[in-house]
């Protein structure tokens, strides 16, 4: 079956830097596509979202790039600071609209640790 | 208090008995998911529901059941527990629509079977 998956397992940078999460994914009818953070010991939370029909979207220090072209999602967190040490799951949904919205399909995850 | 709870938060099995995970929910939607999560795997889709009467199965369905009591609560059933089903078990939930992209996970379970 088609999935998303990452090329980075771990990313470390120092506070203060901005950081890079990839996310190669595989099937091209996907309508959504998501970025997910899990903080040790918690549930994911919803960072931000983008729509197959964009490029980019800009959130609170975070933007989401989407290139269609290489099937190629990205996460940037500018001044990434040590409470954005976490794991980062991009996701896609492949709904169409309607009922269909609400099935995710994560990627394995990215470990992202911010050194002081 | 948080907007979605599990219980229990950990438990420990033995192959065969029958296990229920619990997930309650104070925002209101009507979507409720389950998922589990094994290290390396990412979150898999294990049953959805888009209201009361909506069940539906997800990517890894087989060996469990769930049952929508109310709106708000969502049961995760193991009928008969085997060691392969030993991960961290998330509920979630959403709105409908394409703010179903958004959804807002408890805390987990994390269920070991012997």
């Amino acid at each position: 079956g088609e999935s998303v998956g990452l090329h980075l397992p771990t990313l470390s940078v120092q506070e203060g830097d901005n950081s890079i999460i990839n996310c190669a994914y595989s099937n091209s009818a996907s309508d959504y596509f998501i970025w997910y953070k899990q903080e040790s010991g918690k549930g994911p939370q919803f960072i931000i979202d983008i729509r197959s029909n964009m490029d980019k979207r800009q959130g609170q220090r975070v933007t989401v790039l989407l290139n269609k072209t290489v099937k190629h999602l990205s996460l940037q967190i500018a001044a990434t600071q040590p409470g954005d040490s976490a794991v980062y799951f991009c996701a896609e949904n492949m709904g169409t609209g309607g009922t269909s919205y609400g099935k995710l399909t994560f990627g394995q995850g990215t470990i992202l640790t911010v050194h002081p | 208090d948080a907007d979605v709870t599990q219980t229990p938060r950990n438990r420990i099995t033995k192959t065969g008995k029958r296990i229920m995970l619990e997930c309650s929910q104070t925002k209101g939607h009507d979507r409720m998911y389950w998922y589990r999560q094994d290290p390396g795997l990412g979150l898999r889709l294990i049953y959805y529901s888009f209201d009361v009467k909506d069940i539906n199965k997800g990517e890894i369905s087989d060996g469990y059941s769930v049952s929508r009591q109310a709106q708000a609560k969502f049961s995760l059933s193991l009928e008969s527990a085997i060691p392969n089903q030993t991960a961290l078990y998330f509920c979630a939930t959403s709105n409908p629509g394409a703010t179903a992209n958004e959804q807002f996970f408890g805390p987990g379970t994390r269920l070991t079977v012997l």
